[in-house]
């Protein structure tokens, strides 16, 4: 069965600390693992990732994936309030559908 | 990036009615749109794939004839809950997929179910 697990559940930082969010993932077909941030409404996106140890970054999100051990993480550092939401893991098995994991809920205090 | 609409974006309906929920691609064309379910502090469920032109492919444990699904352009597809009882009372967000494996979420609609 495919499945993808998150990381911690939940985080609580305050602002300026650096955070590192895991998924890790039992798919069949692998394709793709994306990283969504939802705060009160539907998820907006933030990377896509098909090809391991290729960091992608924005800003100061980065996110890198290990396809050998079935992993990705989301790093942000220099958190700020407005990072406060829950970040999803969502992997692609290779029929366009996508599977996603529990969350990570961070919140960032003042 | 693409922008995914939906309508409404929240309902409050009485046992037993049906709720329809529109889900619209605003400048672009989707062939493939799903639609997600998610419970309070909970993920996202696929409910169902929306392909235009052909049945909607639902997941396992979904029922077809309790969540009706419609795609009959290439910009449009709904999401009909039939008979709705309190225990459909979610949020439920469609997406569509725009290039390769990127997916945009509509806003979601949140539905209440007396």
């Amino acid at each position: 069965e495919d499945k993808v697990v998150q990381s911690p559940l939940s985080l609580v930082v305050h602002e300026g600390d650096t955070v590192t969010l895991n998924c890790s993932y039992e798919v069949t077909n692998f394709r793709s693992l994306l990283w969504y941030k939802q705060e009160k409404k539907a998820p907006t996106f933030l990377f896509m990732l098909t090809s391991s140890g290729i960091e992608k970054k924005s800003g100061r999100l980065s996110s890198i994936l290990d396809k050998k051990e079935l992993f990705s993480i989301l790093n942000i550092t220099a958190t700020q309030t407005g990072d406060s939401a829950v970040y999803l893991c969502a992997v692609g098995p290779g029929t366009y559908k996508y599977i996603f994991g529990t969350g990570t809920r961070l919140k960032v205090l003042a | 990036g693409a922008v995914v609409s939906q309508h409404p974006s929240r309902v409050i309906c009485k046992s037993g009615t049906s709720v329809k929920i529109e889900c619209r691609s605003l400048d672009f064309q989707a062939t493939t749109m799903f639609w997600y379910r998610q419970f309070p502090k909970q993920s996202l469920m696929l409910m169902a794939t929306s392909n235009e032109g052909s049945k909607a492919t639902y997941e396992q444990g979904v029922e077809k004839d309790k969540f009706l699904i419609n795609h009959a352009s290439l910009t449009l597809s709904t999401l009909t809950v039939t008979s709705a009882h309190p225990e459909d009372s979610s949020f439920y967000i469609c997406s569509a997929r725009v290039v390769e494996e990127t997916q945009y979420f509509g806003p979601g609609t949140r539905l209440l179910v007396l």
